[in-house]
């Protein structure tokens, strides 16, 4: 079966100040990938999906991340954080079947 | 994508009682799906709702615990029953789309207390 680690617990970045959050995945063929920002209180929202092509895909507020097969990585990525992307973050691998398994979070907090 | 709503919003239930949760969504859907997320945790999977049929529960869940109904295509019931404050969690269904790949799309949650 599949698996996520999420290795930072919580992150804090100023805000205009770059972020990547980090995902590693475990999965014996081509994974579906996902991250997902939950805000206090609200459910989840995908901000983007790696399934094939291109590995660097672009997701919405401006974040990207990029699938490395050979690190089994699918980083986040934003180039200038705002105040309102504190959040917490999901990364997600799914498989064939809707089986979907999620990392344990991260939580981003934005100094001013 | 699609809208999906979820009553009640939050509730504080007494231990030993039961509390049903809707989950609405505004299109057809391929597949629904029900969570828990425990305070500070990441989402488990609770079970897939299949549409006039029993409910595919994860290990680790059982149907007398959690029966969920899905009577038609859009529409899905959760029951936590006979509570205890273990399941204070918040609650969240998702589903997929026709066309649209295997991601899924969150209903906003319920969060559940026990007292």
């Amino acid at each position: 079966a599949q698996s996520v680690t999420q290795p930072d617990i919580h992150i804090t970045v100023s805000e205009g100040a770059s972020l990547e959050l980090r995902c590693n995945y475990s999965y014996g063929a081509t994974p579906y990938l996902f991250w997902y920002v939950q805000s206090p209180g609200q459910g989840l929202q995908l901000l983007l999906k790696y399934f094939s092509g291109d590995t660097l895909v672009q997701g919405i507020k401006g974040f990207e991340a990029e699938f490395k097969r050979s690190q089994s990585s699918f980083n986040l990525r934003k180039p200038s954080v705002h105040w309102s992307d504190a959040a917490e973050y999901f990364c997600a691998v799914g498989a064939l079947g809707n089986d979907m398994r999620f990392g344990a979070g991260t939580r981003l907090t934005v100094k001013p | 994508s699609a809208v999906i709503s979820q009553k009640p919003s939050r509730d504080i239930c007494q231990r030993g009682t039961s509390l049903t949760i809707q989950c609405q969504v505004d299109s057809q859907v391929t597949m629904m799906f029900w969570y828990r997320q425990q305070p500070g945790q990441s989402l488990t999977l609770i079970a897939t709702a299949n549409q006039g049929s029993e409910a595919t529960y994860e290990s680790g869940f059982v149907i007398d615990k959690f029966p969920i109904s899905r009577p038609n295509l859009t529409f899905s019931t959760l029951t936590v029953s006979n509570m205890s404050p273990e399941d204070s969690s918040i609650y969240l269904c998702s589903v997929t789309l026709p066309g649209q790949g295997y991601e899924q799309y969150f209903g906003p949650g319920t969060r559940l207390t026990v007292t």
